[in-house]
């Protein structure tokens, strides 16, 4: 079974400072990596994914994210956090082999502090 | 172009109702998604279509659950008789297609309060 752990219910950040919300994962086989943003009473958005080759991504919003494969982790980062960044964050898994479904984390949610 | 629709946007209904959902995916997607998002949880896969086939369907309670996509385009889900742990918001998402490389585009979801 695969599953994804998120370990910080929040994550308190001054404006303007680095971000980062951890994610760890368990699958078997090679692993998809998503991040999934929620802004209050909307719907998830896609902000980056990891399917292979390099370790570092980089999506919307000027957010990237780490694969690190030793570690079982994909943490989301952002150099300069924002107000507006301030929203739920979901991490996912698929895995590369068997069913298409996929597992989300039971989410983050970051508060960007002016 | 237009996203996912998805209605109603809020229901209460007493606990042994019935109740309905509506989505009506991205234009041309194929893949049809149906999520449950309990409160302080990340969303759960309840049944996935490609086109009008249900290609996985395993966490879904089929004792009182059930949805349909007939003609491969708008679909609904039904519960009933509902449950008060069904309160939730249950998500519609769409894809163009199965494999990883298709992202899923998520409807605004529908927030169910059972009583």
């Amino acid at each position: 079974a695969q599953s994804v752990a998120q370990p910080e219910d929040q994550v308190n950040v001054a404006e303007g400072n680095p971000l980062t919300v951890k994610c760890t994962y368990s699958v078997s086989g090679n692993p998809y990596l998503f991040w999934y943003v929620q802004y209050s009473n909307r719907g998830l958005q896609f902000l980056l994914k990891y399917i292979t080759g390099d370790n570092l991504v980089k999506g919307s919003y000027g957010f990237e994210a780490e694969f690190n494969k030793s570690q079982t982790s994909f943490h989301l980062k952002k150099p300069s956090a924002l107000v507006s960044d301030s929203a739920l964050y979901f991490c996912a898994v698929r895995s590369g082999a068997g069913s298409y479904q996929l597992t989300f984390g039971k989410g983050t949610k970051l508060s960007v502090i002016p | 172009e237009a996203g996912v629709a998805q209605s109603p946007r809020y229901k209460i209904i007493e606990k042994r109702q019935s109740v309905a959902f509506w989505c009506n995916p991205i234009s041309g997607h194929a893949t049809l998604y149906w999520y449950q998002q309990i409160l302080g949880q990340g969303p759960k896969l309840l049944i996935q279509f490609q086109n009008n086939g249900v290609v996985d369907d395993s966490q879904l309670p089929k004792d009182r659950f059930s949805a349909e996509r007939l003609k491969g385009v708008d679909s609904t889900l039904k519960i009933q008789p509902a449950k008060l742990e069904d309160s939730a918001v249950y998500l519609c998402a769409s894809s163009s297609g199965q494999g990883v490389l298709y992202e899923q585009y998520f409807g605004p979801g529908t927030r169910l309060t059972v009583t």
